[in-house]
């Protein structure tokens, strides 16, 4: 069971390249949402997707592109990375939320990125 | 403002004794309140979920409680082991979308030997 799948685990960017983080889930998750954790602060929820082909911004999205085409994969984007932007990224799946249905979140192993 | 506060934010027992984590939210609406496990170098683990009218949740040696009237939950750890070092996270989902978790900062539970 691979559950939810985050490459690459370690990047170290210069200020100003571009990078993809890519994550996969093979559960058949409706949700797919992407976090930064930075130490001192809780996780903080950067773009989520209730489908393929819905995104929507979360609590802190500038500087990060996101796209759903397809249930099981959620990349995001980094266009012109930024010292600011150092941190561990956690991707994160889970079923809608409906009746009984809890909406239990899964999460990657994280993806440690250092910008120089 | 949508808050979760734990306390404390880093706890050191010794093996085979027991501990509690406090959370304290300021979330509304409320869904349900969820307890993680975080070990170093990983993403978090679900423990816990419970509902307004779950006042208790058992996961092995660990026990969660919720007070809704008091927005106040407790993470209880029986007999710790080793494995139990980690960070503990107490999350409170206000709506059921994946944008309104609100995450607390989490508890660091070191176990010595």
């Amino acid at each position: 069971n691979a559950g939810v799948t985050q490459t690459p685990k370690f990047q170290v960017l210069k200020t100003g390249q571009s990078m993809t983080l890519q994550c996969a889930q093979d559960m058949n998750h409706e949700y797919m949402s992407w976090y930064r954790q930075d130490p001192g602060m809780g996780l903080r929820l950067i773009h989520y997707s209730v489908g393929a082909g819905i995104t929507d911004q979360g609590e802190v999205p500038n500087g990060y592109n996101v796209s759903r085409s397809t249930t099981e994969d959620f990349p995001l984007r980094l266009l012109s990375a930024a010292p600011s932007q150092t941190s561990v990224y956690f991707c994160a799946s889970s079923r809608r939320a409906t009746g009984r249905i809890k909406n239990i979140q899964y999460f990657g192993a994280g993806t440690r990125l250092s910008v120089l | 403002k949508n808050q979760v506060e734990q306390s404390p934010q880093s706890l050191i027992i010794l093996e085979g004794k027991n501990c509690t984590l406090q959370c304290n939210y300021t979330v509304s609406p409320f869904s349900n309140l969820r307890w993680y496990k975080q070990d170093t170098g990983r993403g978090p683990v679900s423990l816990t979920i419970m509902t307004f009218s779950e006042n208790t949740k058992s996961n092995g040696r660990y026990t969660a409680t919720l007070d809704a009237d008091t927005k106040q939950s407790s993470l209880h750890i029986t007999a710790s082991q080793l494995s139990d070092s980690a960070s503990y996270i107490c999350v409170v989902s206000g709506r059921g979308g994946a944008d309104g978790l609100t995450f607390g900062k989490g508890t660091h539970l070191i176990i010595q030997p």
